[in-house]
Formats: structure tokens, C-alpha cells, sequence
């Protein structure tokens, strides 16, 4: 059971960024999942999840209009393309497995954000 | 939000020793089906968190049975009840019970 991030670096301040997340070893398309960030030093903020099929999703205000979530269950993939990115948003992004009301029990690596001039 | 306050914010503890955290949430996690949604991870110095504890008090495989998980309604508890050295990290608490899910600020770890 594994998730592995992808697409992290450097991006100017209102520049966009898309981030990857590949699933493997569990079955993808019957999970809830997420991202969450962490920001250097800091502790962990919740910032979108979407439902099995792909038909939901929920954001946290602070990315609201901003970033959007999406996965392609063919491919076990999950998204996040992040736009009008701001100093704020500079984290490591982690995506995770939601099994149920959040409790994330895989997690992924993390990938790095930074935006910055 | 649901805003969660964790303390202490760091936690020095001799190794054998027990070790306690607090964490407090601003409205009951009691959900409508009756569950509390109230989730321990740790996170180790480098790495990636990892959830020890789901539904305030159900440990996951592979934790060890040193660490437990108790509380209700707005007050929760992680214990550990003897330190040992490869649990030097961040515990973090988590309700899940509402949008947005929100962590406690987390509490500090460290060996005396």
C-alpha cells in the first residue's frame, strides 16, 4: 500500500503548480482521499478531499477558488492543481487515504511547494 | 472551525517513564451515528505523519500497546506508558467529525 507525491518546486508568487499523487496496492477507486500541507516548521492543515467516484469534494476557505482536486481512478492518480499561488501556500504537500471521516491511514511522502520571487 | 488545543506544546520525558497529552476541541466530536471522530498521529523527526490511534481510543496494527488513546465529547487524551526512544517526535490530534478536519497545534516529544 503505498502513495507516492509528485510535481513539488519552485513557483513565483500567482503562478500555478500541479501535484500528483500515484496509488498503488490497495484498491484506489473504492477510497476517500486527500491532501494535506504542512508548512515549514509548522503543524498540518487539511486543504481538499474528494469521495470515491470522484463526484465530490471539499475545500478548506483558504484554497477555496484557488486549488482544485480530481483523480482519474484508471490510472490511480490523484490531483491537485493549485493557481494564484501565494507565499502562504509554501508546504509540504502530503496526500493521504481518508478510510473514514478523515482519519488518514496511508500517507504519502510529501512534495514541496515553495513560492516565492 | 473546530479548533483543537493541545497541550503542552513540548513534553521532556525520561525514557521507562509515562508520558500524557492533552488535546481539548472547541465543540463536541460526538457524531450523529454516535462516533467520536478523534484521530493521534505521530510524526517523527524527517518523516511523514503516521496515524497511531482512530475513533479516540482504536489503536492501529502495528502500534505498539505502550501507546493508548482515551476521552469524550470535547476532552481527549494519548498516553504512553512507558517512553521509549523511537517515540521522539510531534503527536498531533484530529477530528474528523466536521469540514474542515482540523489538528491540535501538536506536542513536542523529546528524551530528558
Amino acid at each position: 500500500v503505498q502513495l507516492v507525491e509528485s510535481g513539488g518546486g519552485l513557483v513565483q508568487p500567482g503562478g500555478s503548480l500541479r501535484l500528483s499523487c500515484a496509488a498503488s496496492g490497495f484498491s484506489f477507486s473504492s477510497h476517500w482521499v486527500g491532501w494535506v500541507r504542512q508548512a515549514p516548521g509548522k503543524g498540518l492543515e487539511w486543504v481538499a478531499h474528494m469521495n470515491p467516484d470522484g463526484s465530490g469534494e471539499d475545500y478548506v476557505d483558504s484554497v477555496k477558488g484557488r486549488f482544485t482536486i480530481s483523480r482519474d481512478n484508471a490510472k490511480n492518480a490523484l490531483y491537485l492543481q493549485m493557481s494564484n499561488l501565494r507565499a502562504e501556500d509554501t508546504a509540504v504537500y502530503y496526500c493521504g487515504r481518508d478510510p473514514h471521516f478523515r482519519a488518514i491511514d496511508v500517507w504519502g511522502q510529501g512534495t514541496m511547494v515553495t513560492v516565492s520571487s | 472551525d473546530v479548533v483543537m488545543t493541545q497541550s503542552p506544546l513540548s513534553l521532556p520525558v525520561t525514557l521507562g517513564q509515562p508520558a500524557s497529552i492533552s488535546c481539548r476541541s472547541s465543540q463536541s466530536l460526538v457524531h450523529s451515528d454516535g462516533n467520536i471522530y478523534l484521530t493521534w498521529f505521530q510524526q517523527r523527526p524527517g518523516q511523514s505523519p503516521r496515524r497511531l490511534i482512530y475513533e479516540v481510543s482504536n489503536r492501529d496494527s502495528g502500534v505498539p500497546d505502550r501507546f493508548s488513546g482515551s476521552g469524550s465529547d470535547t476532552d481527549f487524551t494519548l498516553k504512553i506508558s512507558r517512553v521509549e526512544a523511537e517515540d521522539v517526535g510531534v503527536y498531533y490530534c484530529m477530528q474528523g467529525v466536521r469540514w474542515p478536519p482540523t489538528f491540535g497545534g501538536g506536542t513536542k516529544v523529546e528524551i530528558k
